[in-house]
């Protein structure tokens, strides 16, 4: 299955700054998930990002406060922008681990290790 | 809408005991089904999954079956370990975007 790095694994931020989180896939991927934890929460989807095209948002999360990046197939970074203290949560990054060729195994879906952000 | 409803825990069972953690969900069409589980401090990893109605899935000795006539996908272990501790996510997968439950927390004392 596929093994992702995500970093950095933790970070304490002040408040109205920025912070890029990156995912990095060992294999090649058609799209990567964002997804948000806040704490004590469940997991919910930020958004989609296919390579050579915009990050599909879902209700409730905009490109100006989370901007996607997803430069080739086995790459992508969020932004979490201006932060406030009620962007503290862990960020995961996901993929569809599929196994590509005649047997398209579908394995699931993989997530990063997150990135626990604290914004003071 | 499509939605995953979990039962609220925590959830505190001696070692050994057997584990029943519910979840029922409401989707459109037959979504691929999935359990996660998350260890304290740690990520997500998949436990188990099934893309079908009557599939059972399993991994590390929980089972869950997908019951299309009850929509119901229960994880269940007949003998829990304390190292089982963790937080236990019920998911639905449509249009290859994930739908979780709320988690329920499982605390196995030894």
């Amino acid at each position: 299955s596929a093994v992702i790095s995500q970093k950095p694994s933790r970070d304490i931020c002040q408040r109205g700054t920025s912070l890029t989180i990156q995912c990095q896939v060992d294999s090649q991927v058609t799209m990567m998930f964002w997804y948000r934890q806040q704490p004590g929460q469940s997991l919910t989807l930020i958004a989609t990002a296919n390579q050579g095209s915009e990050a599909t948002y879902e209700s409730g999360f905009v490109i100006d406060k989370f901007p996607i990046s997803r430069p080739n197939l086995t790459f992508s970074t969020l932004t979490v922008s201006n932060m406030s203290p009620e962007d503290s949560s862990i960020y995961l990054c996901s993929v569809e681990d599929r196994l590509s060729g005649t047997a398209r195994t579908f394995y699931g879906y993989t997530f990063g290790s997150g990135t626990r952000l604290t914004v003071v | 809408g499509n939605s995953v409803t979990q039962m609220e825990g925590p959830v505190t069972l001696s070692e050994e005991a057997f584990l029943t953690i519910n979840c029922t969900y409401t989707a459109t069409g037959y979504p691929s089904l999935f359990w996660y589980v998350q260890y304290p401090g740690e990520g997500l990893q998949l436990l188990l999954k099934a893309t079908k109605a009557d599939d059972k899935g399993s991994n590390k000795g929980f089972e869950a079956t997908y019951r299309k006539e009850t929509t119901s996908f229960h994880l269940e272990k007949g003998s829990v370990q304390v190292s089982d501790s963790a937080v236990y996510f019920c998911a639905l997968e449509y249009g290859n975007k994930l739908v979780f439950g709320a988690g329920t927390i499982l605390r196995v004392k030894s």
